[in-house]
């Protein structure tokens, strides 16, 4: 499989714990986003990386929150103390971006997702 | 932020007939327009796109319009199938700073009625 990928697929937590997703992005896709999705809701931005750097980060993103992409290829997104606010699916997506501020593709694969629960 | 609005939020059509969905905009630096398809319990699916540049993009059922002056895009589905019924969301990209994040409407549950 190609495509984007994520794990786990489903995460059910207690309040307070620390959970950990991965997303691996589409081979040669240079940039990575995490967005999070709630019912009846499209996707909200929370982070966006270009290669291994973070460049943009949302309002959503508490300072519970942590992501990281150490080599510019699988991302980690990090929830501490988890609180029951937090339910709701994390999306991973990649996209193939130009250089030199010129966009070569804007399209973005997202993966299945990681659906969190927080008892 | 940039804001989307999209309608209607439920769409109910009869097997062959048209669908159109419709995403209004504020932000006229917004340069890339998606929408997606999302079946219960999976990833969004990319089914067409359109830039800024363009105002008409059409693939085999599916056609998507852009309006840049009155700032909004629409999604047409000729010839509805019960395997379109789905949700739908439009979703914009803003052209200005560093943002590359998508914002997204809030989803049109389209069923298709065999």
């Amino acid at each position: 499989d190609t495509g984007v990928s994520q794990d786990p697929r489903h995460k059910i937590t207690k309040r307070g714990q620390n959970v950990t997703f991965r997303c691996d992005p589409i081979s040669e896709h240079n940039r990575l986003y995490w967005y999070r999705q709630t019912l009846g809701q499209g996707p909200e931005f929370l982070t966006y990386f270009q290669n291994e750097a973070q460049l943009e980060k949302s309002r959503l993103l508490s300072d519970r929150f942590s992501a990281e992409r150490p080599k510019g290829s699988f991302s980690t997104l990090e929830i501490q103390r988890t609180e029951q606010g937090d339910s709701a699916m994390y999306l991973c997506a990649s996209s193939l971006g130009g250089t030199l501020g010129l966009d070569s593709s804007y399209e973005q694969y997202f993966g299945p997702g990681t659906r969190l629960t927080v008892t | 932020g940039e804001n989307v609005e999209q309608h209607p939020s439920t769409l109910s059509v009869q097997e062959g007939d048209s669908a159109v969905i419709k995403c209004t905009y504020s932000d006229s630096a917004s340069n890339y327009f998606p929408w997606y398809k999302q079946e219960l319990g999976k990833r969004p699916q990319l089914i067409i796109d359109i830039r800024s540049n363009v105002g008409e993009k059409k693939d085999q059922r599916i056609a998507v319009t852009l309006n840049k002056t009155a700032k909004h895009f629409s999604l047409h589905i000729t010839e509805t199938q019960p395997e379109d019924s789905a949700v739908y969301f439009c979703a914009l990209r803003a052209s200005s700073g560093s943002a590359r994040q998508l914002t997204f409407g809030s989803g049109t549950q389209l069923t298709v009625l065999p």
